[in-house]
């Protein structure tokens, strides 16, 4: 069965400095990796996904990750973060059913 | 293009009190839908899922149920609420091609 572990529940960061979020996944099987954001009170919106091809992908709002099949992961990046990235980060993977299952969330914090 | 709505955006219900929220999604067709719950501090609870009219999965056992009378209308709905069935619930939609998600805006319920 696959899981998904996010592996901080927190991460304060000052502005304008890069940030790195975790995420690993358990599967037997090829897997589709997403990250998604969600504001305060909001839905979730995609960041980006891997489906197949190039392990580097980018998503919106200067997002990036790398897959990595041999650890198992799926980090998500950002260089240089705003105010404005505060929200609760969400990876999830796929599973045979076609359903996500996604981790617990990591907060990202902002600090000016 | 797709929009995904959810209703009421806010609902706050007493113990032993019936419930029913609301999804449609517009511009497309046969979609596969989802009914999250997101708790306080916590990630997402797949609940339901539906691949076609009246095809309902049930992720949990529950107090809750959900239909799919028409092909984008998703219906979740409860005969006695419980104080446990506060959250965030989240709607969300997908091709039965591919396993990207589309959520919704979400129903915040407070059961007092």
């Amino acid at each position: 069965a696959q899981s998904v572990t996010q592996l901080d529940s927190q991460v304060p960061v000052f502005e304008e400095a890069p940030v790195e979020l975790r995420c690993n996944y358990s599967s037997s099987v090829s897997v589709y990796l997403f990250w998604y954001v969600q504001y305060p009170n909001q839905g979730l919106q995609l960041l980006l996904k891997y489906l197949s091809g190039s392990t580097l992908v980018k998503g919106i709002n200067g997002f990036e990750a790398e897959f990595n099949k041999s650890q198992t992961s799926f980090h998500l990046r950002k260089p240089s973060v705003h105010i404005s990235d505060t929200a609760e980060y969400f990876c999830a993977v796929s599973t045979q059913g076609g359903k996500l299952i996604f981790g617990q969330g990591t907060e990202l914090s902002v600090k000016p | 293009s797709q929009t995904i709505h959810q209703w009421p955006a806010t609902l706050v219900q007493p113990v032993g009190s019936p419930l029913s929220l609301e999804c449609t999604v517009e511009g497309t067709s046969n979609p596969n839908l989802y009914w999250y719950r997101q708790a306080a501090g916590r990630g997402l609870q797949l609940l339901f899922y539906s691949v076609g009219i009246g095809q309902i999965s049930s992720e949990v056992p529950q107090n809750l149920s959900a239909s799919r009378p028409q092909d984008r209308q998703f219906i979740l709905s409860s005969k006695k609420l419980l104080l446990s069935d506060s959250g965030f619930y989240l709607c969300a939609w997908s091709l039965t091609s591919n396993y990207e998600q589309y959520f919704g805006p979400g129903t915040r319920l407070t059961v007092t």
